[in-house]
């Protein structure tokens, strides 16, 4: 079956703008996780969202903003980017069941903010 | 909320001796410890995890080992391998059947194999 997939692989925007990121979980999964990977920080949590509602959110400020669709499809969304906000953006195609507990992540998406 | 304390940062050993990962967690209410694997410019994969009603679980050469008291849970890969290098990285999290949280990862581990 197909992998997560993310889009774009890359992006490179200035300082203020926003960015918008996709994320297509494996199929039959409803769960879609968000993380920032930085060298200096490692990989930080998001927010999760299922069955287009947001369950769970870390400590980001409210520029980092989600959404999921009702083919659980997820975008997440940065408004005024920092320089700070450079970083791989990866998500998460969860399955959870009283058997399993895992996550399949995305290639993730290089966000660089100049 | 829960915080992943990961050692060492580095892990430098022989091909063919074992490696020991460790990790501690800070929320007793923390049941699910999964491992993943990082190769460079690559996605975390994972390749094992944990339940708190389980002390012990193996896969082949990689095992993991969990102290619920000690709140400590450690990764250990034996017969060590070439391709075992990359960055491993520990989580915890709570069981969404008790409460939905994302993962709280460690800061990672590099592991080099030396031939």
């Amino acid at each position: 079956k197909a992998g997560v997939t993310q889009t774009p692989r890359y992006l490179i925007k200035t300082r203020g703008q926003q960015v918008t990121l996709s994320c297509s979980p494996i199929s039959g999964h409803r769960s879609v996780s968000w993380y920032q990977q930085t060298p200096g920080q490692g990989l930080q949590f998001l927010f999760e969202y299922f069955s287009e509602t947001q369950r769970n959110k870390g400590n980001f400020p409210g520029r980092f903003s989600g959404r999921q669709f009702s083919n659980s499809r997820s975008e997440m969304n940065v408004s005024t980017l920092e320089l700070g906000d450079s970083a791989l953006y990866l998500c998460a195609s969860s399955v959870r069941d009283r058997v399993r507990d895992e996550q399949y992540f995305g290639p993730g998406t290089r966000l660089t903010v100049t | 909320g829960e915080n992943v304390e990961q050692h060492p940062s580095t892990l430098s050993v022989q091909e063919g001796d074992s490696a020991v990962i460790k990790c501690t967690y800070s929320d007793s209410a923390s049941n699910y410890f999964p491992w993943y694997k990082q190769e460079l410019g690559k996605r975390p994969q994972l390749i094992i995890d944990i339940r708190s009603n389980v002390g012990e679980k193996k896969d082949q050469r990689i095992a993991v080992t969990l102290n619920k008291t000690a709140k400590h849970f450690s990764l250990h890969i034996t017969e060590t391998q070439p391709e075992d290098s990359a960055v491993y990285f520990c989580a915890a999290s709570i069981d969404p059947g008790g409460g939905a949280d994302g993962l709280t990862f460690g800061k990672g581990t590099h592991l080099i194999i030396q031939p």
